[in-house]
């Protein structure tokens, strides 16, 4: 199946420093891609949508001057966690559409931030 | 909102044993249904789906079928083995799937020999 990658797969930065998360798709091309947070034990959260060449699209709550969202190629979407506080730290997930196929989001690994 | 809840975790068993991890929604349309598994170290999986009342879907043993009176989309498996330790996730999409996922918080299962 189709493969995402994430990098790093763990983070941890200062207070007040940014810290960017890079979301690629390895073996196909996504015009959209999708970065989620998850609380522990809670659900995986939808911040926002990546779309190719556009801006993206963020969900209620979500602070857009804080988690900036980039999705320069097919291939690849980021995150950057700007003056991070210890509430960001938490576990980023990306999945990437695969629109051929069926319109299946592909996961990746999720990236783990700790701001001390 | 819509909104998936699924029962807490640990869930554990011993191989060969039956399992349902119980899920139900709450959604304002018609929306398809998931369920994805996430093995440690590694990304969401899809297991199965389903996109309309009735429907059922099926994937390496486990099934779940589409409840639209109960609201409910409840995973099965007649007899787990050890590789079937993962968190499951229960997920919903007003869209197919091609756009917002809603997720439950997520069911660890545990299987031992």
């Amino acid at each position: 199946g189709a493969v995402v990658s994430q990098h790093p797969s763990r983070v941890i930065c200062k207070s007040g420093t940014s810290v960017k998360i890079e979301c690629r798709s390895l073996d196909f091309q996504a015009t959209t891609m999708f970065w989620y947070r998850q609380f522990p034990k809670q659900s995986l959260m939808l911040m926002a949508t990546s779309n190719e060449g556009s801006k993206a699209t963020y969900e209620q709550g979500v602070e857009k001057d804080k988690f900036l969202i980039n999705h320069a190629s097919l291939t690849l979407s980021t995150l950057t966690v700007t003056s991070a506080h210890p509430e960001d730290s938490s576990f980023y997930i990306c999945s990437a559409l695969e629109s051929l196929g069926g319109y299946e989001q592909y996961f990746g690994p999720g990236t783990r931030l700790t701001v001390t | 909102g819509d909104s998936v809840t699924q029962m807490e975790g640990p869930v554990t068993l011993s191989e060969e044993a039956f399992l349902t991890i119980n899920c139900t929604y709450t959604a304002t349309g018609y929306p398809s249904l998931f369920w994805y598994v996430q093995y440690p170290g590694e990304g969401l999986q899809l297991l199965l789906k389903a996109t309309k009342a009735d429907d059922k879907g099926s994937n390496k043993g486990f099934e779940a079928t589409y409840r639209k009176e109960t609201t409910s989309f409840h995973l099965e498996k007649g007899s787990v083995q050890v590789s079937d330790s993962a968190v499951y996730f229960c997920a919903l999409s007003e869209t197919g799937g091609y756009n917002k996922l809603i997720f439950g918080a997520g069911t660890r299962l545990a299987v031992h020999p």
